[in-house]
C-alpha cells in the first residue's frame, strides 16, 4: 500500500462546478499536510497547507481528518485556470524531517467551458 | 529573485554516459532536495541536503551522487546513466527543512537515456 494515495482522475467538470478530492495517508504519526498544484510540464507549487481545524483560501477549502487519516481539497466555482494536477503531500515529521516528505501521485483536474 | 534555477532543461544521454544536473537558489535557504518524477508516481526523493556541508540519501539514491557546493548550489551527478533513469528531475529548497515549510521547486530537467 502506498504511503499517500490519491485518485488519479481525471476529474472532468464544467466551469462553475464544485469539485472535491480526497487523499489518504498510512502513517498515523504524520505531522504536516499540504496541497501542491502542478501544471502540465511545470514544477509543483504550494497551493495551501492543511491545518487541523481546516482552512480556506478564497475558493479553496482544505480539511484534515486525523481519525480516518485523510485530507481533502474542495474547489468551489471552478475556473478554466484550475485545470492542473493536484498533489497531496504529507510530512511524517520526526528527526531529519526533510527526508520524510511523501508526495502522492496526483489527481488530474480538467475544467471544461 | 530567480528562485530555484536548474540547468539543463532537457538532455539526451546514451547508456553509460555521465552528466551533472545543476541547481541554484537565491532565497538563502538552508535545505535543498533532488526529486525525480515518473508517470503515475509521486515525486520521489533522491538526495537532500539539510544544510551546507551535509547530504543524505532519500528514497531512491542508487545510481546518483550529489554535491552541496555552497549554500546556493546543489548538484546531482549520474555517473553511468541507465534507461531506468529517464525521468523529470526537480530540485527544490526550503528555509530550514522543517515539518511545515513550503518547498520551492525549480522548473525541472527532462532527461532521456537511450
Amino acid at each position: 500500500r502506498k504511503e499517500v494515495e490519491q485518485d488519479p482522475g481525471p476529474f472532468n467538470v464544467p466551469e462553475g462546478a464544485t469539485v472535491a478530492f480526497n487523499c489518504t495517508y498510512s502513517n498515523s504519526a504524520s505531522q504536516s499536510f499540504f496541497w501542491y498544484r502542478q501544471d502540465c510540464r511545470k514544477e509543483p507549487k504550494l497551493l495551501m497547507s492543511v491545518y487541523s481545524s481546516g482552512n480556506e483560501d478564497g475558493r479553496f477549502t482544505a480539511q484534515l481528518n486525523r481519525a480516518s487519516q485523510y485530507i481533502s481539497l474542495l474547489i468551489r466555482d471552478s475556473k478554466l485556470s484550475d485545470s492542473a494536477t493536484y498533489l497531496c503531500v504529507v510530512n511524517k515529521g520526526g528527526y531529519s524531517s526533510a527526508s520524510k516528505i511523501i508526495f502522492g501521485s496526483g489527481t488530474r483536474l480538467s475544467i471544461r467551458p | 529573485n530567480a528562485g530555484v534555477t536548474q540547468t539543463p532543461k532537457f538532455q539526451v544521454l546514451k547508456t553509460g554516459q555521465s552528466m551533472t544536473l545543476q541547481c541554484a537558489q537565491d532565497m538563502n535557504h538552508n535545505s535543498m532536495y533532488w526529486y525525480r518524477q515518473d508517470p503515475g508516481m509521486g515525486l520521489r526523493l533522491i538526495y537532500y541536503s539539510a544544510s551546507e556541508g551535509t547530504t543524505d540519501k532519500g528514497e531512491v539514491p542508487n545510481g546518483y551522487n550529489v554535491s552541496r557546493l555552497n549554500k546556493r548550489e546543489f548538484s546531482l551527478r549520474l555517473e553511468s546513466a541507465a534507461p531506468s533513469q529517464t525521468s523529470v528531475y526537480f530540485c527544490a529548497s526550503s528555509l530550514r527543512g522543517g515539518d511545515s515549510e513550503t518547498q520551492y521547486f525549480g522548473p525541472g530537467t527532462r532527461l532521456l537515456v537511450l
